[in-house]
């Protein structure tokens, strides 16, 4: 079964600093598609990056990168020069499956915090 | 631009009470999605649709019902409420199936308690 995991609840960040929050998922499948959204305090969810299973390079999106270690099964968010509105809850997201790319799962997620 | 649509915004239910979330997209997407989101835990998907016509469960799809009732409406029904099943809850779309880039556009949420 797919599964995702981010062990990391709760993360403090100085503003200007850079921060990885982690992820890695579990699947069999060869071809899939991995997300990253940020959800503020207002409830919205924002979709921020996405990394393809065959992509050579890494994803970036302005102040966002993904790390992506096909072998280890990770894909990391990079946020560089924090700000105070980077503080929300981050989630990674899987597309993928056996049959289809319909199913889309979700980690449970990473509270983000940024000191200024 | 309305996007995703959900109804209502808040509700709360005694236990046993049966109830509908409704679901609505005008982007002419294909797949649509309903999750729910409890702390700690992310967001757990409950079913899925890729298309009208064809509904899939998820990973927690026990309690729970579904209706694709044309391309643009997706609805969740909570046929006996517990509980259990107080939790905000998600639709999102996507425009098609098969592709794995495709992000999902999320509706603002409905914040159900079960009393």
């Amino acid at each position: 079964a797919q599964k995702i995991t981010q062990t990391q609840p709760g993360m403090f960040v100085q503003e200007k600093e850079a921060v990885t929050l982690d992820c890695t998922y579990d699947t069999s499948d060869q071809s899939y598609g991995l997300f990253w959204y940020k959800q503020p305090s207002s409830g919205e969810m924002i979709f921020l990056i996405y990394q393809g299973s065959y992509d050579e390079q890494n994803a970036t999106e302005g102040r966002y990168s993904l790390n992506f270690q096909k072998a280890r099964k990770s894909a990391n968010l990079v946020i560089s020069a924090s700000q105070l509105g980077d503080s929300a809850m981050y989630f990674c997201a899987m597309r993928g499956s056996r049959t289809s790319y319909d199913k889309v799962i979700f980690g449970p997620g990473t509270s983000l915090s940024v000191i200024p | 631009n309305a996007g995703v649509t959900q109804t209502p915004k808040f509700q709360v239910l005694k236990t046993g009470q049966s109830m509908t979330l409704q679901c609505a997209q005008d982007m002419n997407h294909n797949s649509m999605y309903w999750y729910r989101q409890d702390p700690g835990m992310g967001l757990r998907l409950i079913y899925y649709s890729a298309s009208e016509g064809t509904t899939d469960k998820g990973e927690v799809p026990n309690g729970y019902n579904v209706s694709r009732l044309n391309k643009r409406e997706f609805s969740l029904r909570l046929e006996s409420a517990a509980p259990s099943q107080t939790s905000v809850y998600f639709c999102a779309s996507s425009p098609a199936s098969g592709f794995s880039n495709e992000k999902l556009f999320f509706g603002s949420g409905t914040q159900l308690s079960v009393l």
